[in-house]
């Protein structure tokens, strides 16, 4: 199985603040890694896939880049919006995986 | 718009079974891979398994902590998605929640608001 690392496992951060979350993963997945932001008490919801694509109607404040082993998402300003736990996720292979996730609050 | 609503959570004792419910609407469910995912109280997000889309038959991939114990399965003239789950332990108690998927490769894209399973004497 891929494992999934996440770094750090929570961060507290200022409005404004650029943000910097890292996934690593035990073997090469190409690009297939996708984020996603979990609210208190939501769902996730999708921020990007394929390493570095956003989805549709997230803000343009959300950045991934990466390939291979070493992954990043980027929050440019941090906004109040955005206090969340932010998962990794693996599609390279079965089965799917998920990090464990990047708390992040103010 | 996409919606995903799922239904069938409750209390069930160790040993039992229980069976899930998704109904998707907003898109064609027999376009898409759908999952089934969970997270434990105060935990992180558990990849159950995935149905892909009928261009592969629906062929379903497993994790191995519910390999044989949990069914995927479809009833696409009802747009629904089902899970079901027997033999459940303790370590089961979770939020369940039904995911849209892409294709191959393709992420967890739209997630209903899940369904609470206590597995509890």
């Amino acid at each position: 199985d891929i494992q999934l690392t996440q770094s750090p496992s929570s961060l507290s951060a200022s409005v404004g603040d650029r943000v910097t979350i890292t996934c690593r993963a035990s073997q090469g997945i190409g690009s297939y890694l996708a984020w996603s932001q979990q609210k208190p008490g939501k769902a996730p919801e999708l921020l990007i896939y394929d390493a570095s694509t956003l989805q549709s109607g997230v803000p343009s404040r959300f950045s991934g880049s990466g390939s291979g082993t070493d992954f990043t998402l980027t929050i440019s300003s941090l906004q109040p919006e955005d206090v969340a736990t932010y998962f990794c996720q693996q599609v390279h292979s079965y089965p799917i995986t998920f990090g464990p996730g990047t708390k992040v609050d103010f | 718009e996409v919606q995903l609503v799922e239904s069938g959570g409750g209390l069930v004792q160790p040993g039992g079974s229980l069976r899930l419910s998704c109904v998707g609407s907003g898109f064609i469910l027999s376009d898409y891979y759908m999952d089934w995912v969970r997270q434990a109280p105060g935990k992180g997000l558990e990849w159950l398994g995935r149905t892909k889309h009928k261009p592969e038959r629906y062929v379903t991939e497993y994790a191995a902590s519910v390999q044989g114990r949990f069914t995927i399965s479809r009833d696409e003239s009802q747009s629904s998605l089902f899970l079901q789950m027997n033999s459940l332990k303790t370590d089961d108690t979770a939020v369940y929640y039904c995911v849209k998927g892409g294709g191959p490769h393709g992420p967890s894209d739209f997630w209903g608001q899940g369904t609470q399973v206590t597995v509890s004497s």
